[in-house]
């Protein structure tokens, strides 16, 4: 199965600042990757796929690259509402497979 | 709106059985791929297995493969997960989740119910 790894395991970032979180797959999933957040106590939410389109209702400072084997989720500019748990996942091959998250807390 | 509600979870003995039980709604259920995928407690995400629309395509994880069967009613807009032999590392909260159309990622899911394995 593809293996996804994910860094850092936690990001301590200021309100405002730029948030980059990384995701690198075993081995190619072309562009079949999407990026879910997930708070405390909820159910992820979808924030990009195909690697780097936004699902509806995310705001723009939500920006997903990447393609093959690496792939970035950035944080134009940190909300208070942002810090959370982030997951990496491929869908190019069965079975679907997670990264392990990164958290983004507030620093 | 797209709603997903699951149910069934319950504290259940080793070597147990359950069946959840996720009610759809906001969307036509009988066209959509269906998942359900697990978090164990303090973990990240795993998935459990799919079903399509037609029931004809269904994969399961290794971890769970011959203990647990996925399955539908279109009629009924419920997606199920039959769960037997369960064992502590099944404990999880259990959340069922749309495949986006044309694609196997899940692009909605629901808030999950809990499954605890212990005696």
């Amino acid at each position: 199965e593809i293996v996804m790894t994910q860094s850092p395991a936690t990001l301590s970032v200021s309100p405002g600042e730029r948030a980059t979180l990384s995701c690198r797959a075993s081995q190619s999933v072309s562009s079949y990757l999407v990026w879910y957040q997930q708070k405390p106590g909820q159910a992820p939410r979808l924030l990009i796929y195909g690697a780097s389109s936004r699902a509806t209702g995310v705001p723009p400072r939500f920006s997903g690259s990447g393609s093959g084997t690496e792939f970035t989720l950035t944080i134009s500019s940190l909300q208070s509402e942002d810090f959370a748990l982030y997951y990496c996942q491929q869908y190019d091959y069965w079975p679907l497979t997670f990264g392990g998250g990164t958290k983004v807390e507030i620093k | 709106e797209v709603q997903l509600v699951e149910s069934g979870g319950d504290l259940v003995q080793p070597g147990g059985s359950l069946r959840l039980s996720c009610a759809a709604s906001g969307f036509t259920f009988s066209i959509f791929l269906m998942h359900w995928v697990r978090q164990a407690p303090g973990k990240g995400l795993e998935w459990v297995s799919r079903i399509n629309a037609e029931e004809t395509t269904i994969t399961y994880a290794d971890s769970v493969k011959g203990r647990f069967t996925i399955s539908r009613d279109n009629a009924k807009n419920t997606l199920y997960l039959q769960m037997n032999s369960l064992r502590a590392e099944d404990t999880a909260v259990y959340y069922c989740a749309r495949g986006a159309g044309g694609f196997s990622y899940a692009d909605y899911w629901g808030q999950g119910t809990q499954v605890t394995v212990s005696s």
